[in-house]
């Protein structure tokens, strides 16, 4: 089973500013990664897979990078609907597994 | 547009087996390439994948959770139903389903349902 962890547990950013969220693969998986975001008491949603291609309309503010083992989520300039909590997850092997999340909360 | 929505009880009691059904509309999953997923998120914690069923009935799960593990499909219904047996309160949490991509990816997610275990 891959082991995702992810970095930090909470991140505090004020409004506008860039936001870089880490997601680290216990083996290699090439670029199998998605990101996701959870707002309070609604379901997850898709915004990146392939480890970079943004889901249909994320704003581009929104960029992935990364491969093999180290990836990241960056939030160039957050706005008050990003403010929520991060998983990433990755489909390179089963069972599928996810990272255990970060919070970006306000600072 | 595509749409899941979960249905189930809301409290089990310890050792008995949780059905979950997963109603959904905007595909079918008699489609070539149509998968739908499960996944559930404890309270407070992170998101945990528990199984896949394709359109030809193909089926993965959980590799510990397997042998607690059934996915059906029944594509007249238009519904994926979910059952896990010797329910403990460890498995309290949110229960999603989702179509799946091709890559494995959940897009779009049901709005949950809460499966609390308790006697």
């Amino acid at each position: 089973e891959i082991v995702m962890t992810q970095s930090p547990a909470t991140l505090s950013v004020s409004p506008g500013e860039r936001a870089t969220l880490s997601c680290r693969a216990s083996q290699s998986i090439n670029t199998n990664l998605a990101w996701y975001q959870q707002k309070p008491g609604q379901a997850p949603r898709l915004l990146i897979y392939g480890a970079f291609t943004r889901a249909t309309g994320l704003p581009a503010r929104f960029s992935g990078g990364g491969s093999g083992t180290d990836f990241t989520l960056t939030i160039s300039s957050l706005q008050s609907e990003d403010f929520a909590v991060y998983y990433c997850q990755q489909f390179y092997s089963w069972p599928l597994t996810f990272g255990g999340g970060t919070k970006v909360e306000i600072k | 547009q595509v749409t899941l929505k979960e249905s189930g009880p809301a409290l089990v009691k310890p050792t008995q087996t949780l059905t979950l059904t997963c109603s959904f509309s905007g595909f079918s999953l008699s489609t070539r390439g149509i998968r739908v997923s499960w996944i559930r998120q404890p309270p407070g914690k992170a998101l945990q994948w528990l199984a896949r069923i394709d359109w030809n009935d193909d089926k993965f799960y959980f590799t510990s959770l397997k042998p607690r593990l059934s996915v059906s499909k029944d594509t007249s219904k238009n519904q994926v139903v979910l059952t896990m047996t010797n329910m403990d309160p460890v498995d309290t949490g949110t229960y999603y389903c989702a179509q799946t991509s091709g890559d494995n990816c959940f897009d779009p997610w049901g709005p949950g349902t809460l499966v609390t275990v308790s006697s």
